[in-house]
């Protein structure tokens, strides 16, 4: 079955940068976009970003756009999440999430969800 | 940005009871709406994909409905283990929003 293990999630301190890692297992990973979804604690679930299937096209939402970059080994079946410049509101769980479709874009949606690392950002 | 708004925010039902929670979006979004159901403690899971579509291993007891702007989610008779907080998503269009969540709660 579908297996998605995210990993590197800590306490950093506002201006730093850290790098979550997804492990991905149980089916084709390069057959499919993965997607990057947060939640802020005891709040809702918040779209990140997502790459396609080949890493050719990426996108983000506004609130990490210029700050996080979405990437993807297909040979290691790993998908990353660089994050710079954190801010205090960038403090949630991180949810690596396999896309229904091999496209990024439209009409898709999150057929399987990793248990979550948790990023604090705090002085 | 399409605005997904859920209703109620919570609710308290009884087990065997029928359950609604509505979805609306600030515009048509066609059929492009899923459902997903987070448990306390856990991550969320693909309940309903394409507003009517039951995902693979998912309760019968569930079902979804809908198109356009409006969009409703039942559980057709509560059960204790339907104890979570219940999300829409819209992917008719970038960014994937989801609503604010409807928690339900076991009477």
């Amino acid at each position: 079955q579908v297996q998605l293990a995210e990993s590197g999630g800590g306490v950093v301190q506002p201006g730093r940068s850290l790098t979550l890692s997804c492990a991905a297992s149980g089916f084709t990973f390069n057959n499919y976009a993965m997607d990057w979804v947060r939640q802020a604690p005891g709040q809702g679930l918040e779209w990140v970003a997502v790459i396609s299937y080949d890493g050719s096209n990426k996108y983000y939402a506004d609130s990490v756009k210029g700050r996080f970059t979405i990437s993807r080994d297909n040979s290691k079946k790993t998908l990353l999440l660089q994050m710079t410049s954190l801010r205090v509101e960038d403090t949630a769980v991180y949810y690596c999430v396999k896309n229904s479709l091999a496209v990024a874009g439209h009409y898709n949606w999150f057929d399987s969800w990793g248990q979550g690392t948790l990023v604090t950002v705090s002085s | 940005d399409i605005q997904m708004t859920q209703s109620p925010s919570s609710l308290s039902a009884s087990v065997g009871d029928r359950v609604t929670i509505t979805c609306r979006a600030s515009q048509n979004i066609g059929s492009f709406l899923n459902w997903y159901q987070q448990k306390p403690g856990k991550a969320p899971r693909l309940l309903i994909y394409e507003a009517s579509n039951l995902q693979s291993g998912v309760s019968s007891g569930f079902s979804g409905s809908g198109s356009g702007t409006d969009f409703t989610l039942t559980i057709i008779s509560l059960q204790a283990e339907d104890l979570a907080t219940y999300y829409c998503q819209q992917s008719f269009s970038m960014p994937h929003t989801f609503g604010q969540g409807t928690k339900v709660e076991i009477k």
